[in-house]
């Protein structure tokens, strides 16, 4: 298995809080991804990095935030949690080249926003 | 705006028999496409990937590809209760900056009769 960790593995916050979740591989694969899966909506992707400080948005970046500072570690940030963003998130991770589309996904991260 | 689609199901088929997914997409220039299994609680896996038009197997499964019709497939001989789950049909976009971004469908659940 792919050596992809998501911590907090489930978290319940308040309207309004700040939230933090952290992607961390073992696989120094170049491309880290953070997607969020909501019944009726499947898979959507929220930000992508193709490298160390290179980020970008996804199709429902809207309230959230992220960075990389090691190729390592992913961070995705809510700025200030809304109900909305009460979703299943996962991690993701791919290889550089023409197999980019073979994504690895980290276990999970549930996120209640009260 | 690229889209994939999937009857959500649920499909339901006996025991020993083929059960047959279907996605199509709305990207024509779409170059790259995979079918990951996502059992219930769980993240998503990769369990096919083609490239080009026509069928690839891998053991029990047969992707198909028909970029013409824009119509990918994947057939399961012999269905075990072990294939119960969500099957997410993803794409990926055009090369130029977007194919490493999947788009995925919101999926097909698959259940056996014993």
């Amino acid at each position: 298995d792919a050596g992809i960790t998501q911590s907090p593995r489930h978290k319940v916050t308040e309207t309004g809080t700040p939230v933090t979740l952290r992607c961390h591989q073992t696989e120094n694969h170049r491309y880290m991804y953070w997607y969020r899966q909501d019944p009726g909506h499947g898979l959507r992707l929220i930000h992508y990095s193709y490298g160390v400080k290179d980020t970008d948005k996804g199709e429902v970046s809207d309230g959230y935030s992220v960075s990389r500072s090691k190729t390592e570690d992913f961070l995705l940030t809510l700025e200030s949690a809304t109900s909305s963003q009460t979703s299943v998130y996962f991690c993701a991770i791919s290889e550089a080249g023409s197999n980019t589309g073979e994504l690895f996904f980290g276990e999970g991260s549930r996120l209640t926003v009260l | 705006q690229k889209e994939v689609e999937q009857n959500s199901g649920p499909l339901s088929v006996p025991e020993g028999a083929i059960a047959s997914l279907n996605c199509t997409y709305s990207d024509r220039g779409s170059q790259s496409f995979f079918w990951y299994r996502q059992y219930s609680g769980k993240s998503p896996e990769l369990i096919m990937s083609i490239y080009s038009n026509g069928d690839k197997e891998d053991g029990r499964f047969t992707a198909q590809l028909n970029k013409a019709s824009q119509y990918v497939s994947l057939l399961i001989r012999d269905s075990q209760p072990s294939d119960s789950a969500t099957y997410l049909c993803a794409v990926n976009g055009n090369s130029g900056g977007s194919n490493y971004k999947l788009t995925f469908g919101k999926g097909t659940l698959l259940t056996m009769n014993p």
